[in-house]
């Protein structure tokens, strides 16, 4: 089974400063791995996501992810937030060997609040 | 192209009703699934289908079931609403394989009183 934790539930961050969101992940097994956000009152749309190859993965919007093996980590980093950054960001696990049956688990999010 | 779809997009339901939650997509996706949002457990997966005329249950199933007569179509139906089920739904689409991206629709907020 697969679980990702992610440690902060808030994070207040001031304009134009930098940000790291932390994402830990637990499988037996090699994964998938990918960032989401969700603007308030609407769905989720994705950021980045890994799947082999360079562990620095760029997405939308400035963000960037590093996949860590060793460490199980997929950490999200914005060198300058602006004030529409201000969202709930999930980070979500997928197990890359169950072939037409994976599934997606998700974090229990971590809301980031942009101070101007 | 209208994606993902979902109706309705707010609800109230009464202890015991029933109701169905539509969801539509029009990409031609084998992958669907049904998420359940709530405060601090983020999203928890409920039913999911590989194709028409395939479905599974997911991390909390109880007290829904799924169909998937079609390609386009993945309706998630209460039996009987309970307070618990209290809870913002998501329906979400992918082509093929666990890598790539899962397409969400906008929610539907459902209160059960």
């Amino acid at each position: 089974a697969q679980s990702v934790t992610q440690l902060d539930s808030q994070v207040p961050v001031f304009e134009e400063a930098p940000v790291e969101l932390r994402c830990n992940y637990s499988s037996s097994v090699s994964v998938y791995l990918f960032w989401y956000v969700q603007y308030p009152n609407q769905g989720l749309q994705l950021l980045l996501k890994y799947l082999s190859g360079s562990t620095l993965v760029k997405g939308i919007n400035g963000f960037e992810a590093e996949f860590n093996k060793s460490q199980t980590s997929f950490h999200l980093r914005k060198p300058s937030v602006h004030i529409s950054d201000t969202a709930e960001y999930f980070c979500a696990v997928s197990d890359r060997t169950n072939f037409g049956n994976e599934k997606l688990t998700f974090g229990t999010g971590t809301r980031l609040t942009i101070i101007p | 192209n209208a994606g993902v779809t979902q109706t309705p997009k707010f609800q109230v339901l009464k202890t015991g009703q029933s109701m169905t939650l539509q969801c539509a997509q029009d990409m031609n996706h084998e992958y669907m699934s049904w998420y359940r949002q709530d405060p601090g457990m983020g999203l928890r997966l409920i039913h999911y289908s590989v194709g028409a005329g395939i479905t599974d249950q997911g991390e909390v199933p109880n007290g829904y079931n799924v169909s998937r007569s079609t390609t386009e179509d993945f309706p998630l139906r209460l039996l009987s609403a309970a307070p618990s089920q209290t809870s913002v739904y998501f329906c979400a689409s992918r082509m093929g394989l666990a890598g790539n991206e899962q397409f969400f629709g906008p929610g539907t907020r459902l209160t059960v009183l």
